[in-house]
């Protein structure tokens, strides 16, 4: 499967524990989005990444939110001292570092704070 | 905030074309209509793009008016499986802008 993948697919955490989400791009691909989906609602955007650069950050990346790709590839999203209202579908997304491209989407991370 | 308006639900019936509308009045001359769809618990999936000439592939067709304000999405033969939710989405020609999503439209397709 060459498609973006993301790791765990569920993920069940105590209020105020950390947690750590895992997204691995398609093989190649400079451009890496990170995405958060309450139910009901349409992705919202979290932050972007060219390669290791961490261009963009959405003002719903709270101080608890810290993501990085240290090597352009793989990258990761932690969340720190989570909350009830983190509760949400956490979506992948990456693309090719070209103009008019389409991006690609994993099957995201289902994350429940108990 | 997106830049598209979208109707919030649509029926269609199994076999016959789904037409999808979406305004995007504001819409820049450098800047591209995407089409994603949702099936429920799935990432969004790419359907297809287009900047002003009407465009086909294998899932669908995307027609946009000459003046580009606005766009329908068609699914030539509606399956069940085509249940999800469509989003229309502007993006700039450099696609090194996210994509934002409004709350799209959740197409029924009834057998």
């Amino acid at each position: 499967d060459t498609g973006v993948s993301q790791d765990p697919r569920h993920k069940i955490t105590k209020r105020g524990q950390n947690v750590t989400f895992r997204c691995d791009p398609i093989s190649e691909h400079n451009r890496l989005y990170w995405y958060r989906q309450t139910l009901g609602q349409g992705p919202e955007f979290l932050t972007y990444f060219q390669n290791e650069a961490q261009l963009e950050k959405s003002r719903l990346l709270s101080d608890r939110f810290s993501a990085e790709r240290p090597k352009g590839s793989f990258s990761t999203l932690e969340i720190q001292r989570t909350e009830q209202g983190d509760s949400a579908m956490y979506l992948c997304a990456s693309s090719a570092d070209r103009a008019s491209t389409e991006a690609f989407f994993g099957q995201g991370t289902r994350l429940t704070v108990v | 905030d997106a830049k598209t308006t979208q109707p919030p639900s649509m029926d269609c019936a199994e076999g016959r074309a789904a037409n999808l509308p979406c305004n995007h009045s504001t819409i820049s001359g450098n800047e591209y209509v995407y089409w994603y769809r949702q099936i429920h618990s799935q990432g969004p999936q790419y359907i297809i793009h287009g900047l002003k000439n009407n465009e086909t592939n294998e899932m669908a067709s995307l027609i946009i008016t000459e003046d580009r304000k606005s766009s329908t999405l068609i699914l030539p033969h509606a399956t069940l499986r085509d249940t999800a939710v469509y989003y229309c989405i502007v993006r700039g020609y450099s696609g090194n802008t996210p994509l934002v999503f409004g709350k799209g439209t959740r197409l029924s397709v009834i057998a």
